[in-house]
Order: structure tokens, then sequence, then C-alpha cells
């Protein structure tokens, strides 16, 4: 079964350093998504994107967060200047075009943990 | 952000029998509902969703109610399982214009099936 792909697992950064996570969704997808869980708390949506541009951010999504699909197998989360407050697990989700009749679910990777030291 | 809810952080229940993870929202703009399990250091995997307009939806041995009156909705696993144990997370979407959607969580809920 095609599933979601997230490198590396797990990403230790200094605080200010800059760090990219990659994912690659599943390949006949056409949404792409970031998550986040800051470890004892819920999971967190960050953005969704579609067409080679973003639809939905959060709040946590600030201008220190991009995303990006630099070919058409990637989707990248970059992070510019990282902060402690960084530190979580996050997960690339993916998903297949749907409607309210015939919903398609979000697949989700197994995570990279960022640990900003 | 408490738009989406489940109150038993665990639950633990004896194998063969019936599990029942129940959630609650507070946004009725929600279009669907779903139930993704989690084990430890992987992702979250999909299991189930329902349709708003609906109140039923079952596979296998896995079924979803929804009550949107009383906006909670509940999935019942029967039988249960030790494969089963895992943390369940609920999460709700509102369907975007583009098709895209935003997952609301809520906080998990950690069943143990006991064998």
């Amino acid at each position: 079964e095609p599933e979601v792909t997230q490198t590396p697992s797990h990403q230790v950064t200094q605080m200010g350093q800059e760090v990219i996570l990659r994912c690659v969704p599943i390949s006949n997808h056409l949404y792409f998504y970031w998550y986040r869980q800051i470890l004892g708390q819920k999971v967190e949506f960050l953005v969704s994107f579609y067409n080679n541009e973003i639809s939905e951010k959060s709040e946590i999504f600030d201008d220190q967060f991009s995303v990006e699909r630099p070919d058409g197998s990637n989707f990248t989360l970059k992070i510019r200047s990282t902060k402690l407050e960084d530190s979580a697990m996050y997960f690339c989700a993916s998903s297949d075009r749907g409607t309210i009749e015939f919903f398609q679910p979000q697949h989700f990777g197994d995570g990279t943990r960022l640990s900003i030291l | 952000d408490q738009q989406v809810k489940q109150n038993s952080p665990s639950l633990s229940v004896q194998e063969g029998r019936i599990s029942i993870l129940n959630c609650d929202y507070t946004n009725s703009m929600f279009d669907y509902f779903l139930w993704y399990k989690k084990y430890p250091a992987e992702g979250p995997t999909f299991l189930i969703s329902i349709s708003s307009i609906k109140d039923k939806n079952e596979d296998g041995r896995f079924t979803v109610f929804l009550n949107k009156s009383a906006k909670h909705l509940s999935l019942h696993i029967v039988p249960s399982q030790p494969g089963d144990s895992a943390v369940y997370f609920c999460a709700a979407s509102e369907l975007q214009i583009q098709g895209a959607q935003k997952l609301v969580f809520g906080q998990g809920t950690r069943l143990t099936i006991n064998p």
C-alpha cells in the first residue's frame, strides 16, 4: 500500500539554525499538509498546500515557516530560525481530491522528531 | 482550541469485549469526522470516517456513530483484540473550497486491550 515517507526521523538542531523537514507524499495525491504535535499536546494543523500554493495556514505558521514542493515528489517544511518551542513531532500528510459525497482521508507519515537545543 | 474533545485519556477493555471511545465537538460547520489510530513511533493511521449527514458508518469491527444534536460521536470496536491497543484520535474536518482539508484533532484516548 502506498505510504507517506518522512526524513529524517529525528533532527537535532541548535536554536537559531534553519531546518528543512522532508516528505514524499503518496504519488497521485493532490493535497499536502503539515501538522505538529508538541509532547503531551494535541496534533495541530500547520498548513495545507494545493496546486503549488498554500490553501490555508494556522496562526502557528508564521513568517519563520515556509513550505515548498521543489519537484514532482517532495514536499518540504522549512523553519528559518528555530526556537526552543519549535521542538515537536512534525507530521506530513497527503490526500486525494474528495467531495462531500466521496471523502478522501488524509494519510500521514511517521513524523520527524525535531529537537531544538 | 477545544473544538474537538476526547474526555477520557485512557480506556482499558478485556479482549473480546466492546471498546467504546467517545468524542465531543463544538463546531457545527464540520463536514466530516474521522478516527485515527496511532502506535508509538508511527504516524496516525486512518480508521474510519463519517459524513455529517449520516449517523452511522460501519467497516468490519469498527462502527462510528454520530449524534449531531448532541455534537457527539463514538467509535465502537467489536470484538476488541490485543492489536487494537493504541492511542485513538478523533478528528473533524471542514472541506475547503479547493478541496483541501483542515483536521482538528482531539487529545487522544489510549486504549489498552487486556488478554
